[in-house]
């Protein structure tokens, strides 16, 4: 299958930083990423929707100023916790819808996640 | 907008028992019913998926069943090993966007 390549895996950073994560389609071509945060023992719950070339979408609750996403090509997004607080220690997933036509599935393919710890 | 419920939260099964894990969701026009295996610390990985248009489908010791009309799903786990031990993720979609439910321990004692 696809393959979705995230970066870093792991990051500590100090209160009142700025965190960039990377999502990357390494095989196909991703018009549309999502973003998706998990807090230890919980589900997955979507932040964004990341549309290459134009603004990412945000989910209800989800601060735009502080979670800023680009997806300026169809193979790279990126999503920076921008004033990071211990509150944002999390499991920052990405994933990527593979191209649309007779093969498309509805699959999507995840990233291998990034643990953001804030001191 | 789509909201899943997923039960039980924690199953625990010994080896070579099933379990079933159990989904809803509100939704109607959902499509698309993937089942995530997540282990700690891991990116999910999809173990089966089922189409709205399709009522079962079975992958060697894993099943899933579909009823659109009463809108739930299932996952069923056979002859469980102790490496099925990992949170399970249902999820409904209008795809692409996937909505998931809040996932179910599993552990499968030896």
């Amino acid at each position: 299958g696809a393959v979705v390549s995230q970066h870093p895996s792991r990051v500590i950073c100090k209160s009142g930083t700025s965190v960039k994560i990377e999502c990357r389609s390494l095989d196909f071509q991703a018009t549309t990423m999502f973003w998706y945060r998990q807090f230890p023992k919980q589900s997955l719950m979507l932040m964004a929707t990341s549309n290459e070339g134009s603004k990412a979408t945000y989910e209800q609750g989800v601060e735009k100023d502080k979670f800023l996403i680009n997806h300026a090509s169809l193979t790279l997004s990126t999503l920076t916790v921008t004033s990071a607080h211990p509150e944002d220690s999390s499991f920052y997933i990405c994933s990527a819808s593979a191209p649309g036509g007779a093969a498309y599935t509805g699959e999507l393919f995840f990233g291998e996640g990034s643990r953001l710890t804030v001191l | 907008g789509e909201n899943v419920e997923q039960h039980p939260s924690t199953l625990s099964v010994q080896e070579g028992d099933s379990a079933v894990i159990k989904c809803t969701y509100s939704d109607s026009a959902s499509n698309y019913f993937p089942w995530y295996k997540q282990e700690l610390g891991k990116r999910p990985q999809l173990i089966i998926d089922i189409r709205s248009n399709v009522g079962e489908k079975k992958d060697q010791r894993i099943a899933v069943t579909l009823n659109k009309t009463a809108k739930h799903f299932s996952l069923h786990i056979t002859e469980t090993q102790p490496e099925d031990s990992a949170v399970y993720f249902c999820a409904a979609s209008i795809v692409p966007m996937l909505t998931f439910g809040g996932g179910t321990r599993l552990m499968v004692k030896p």
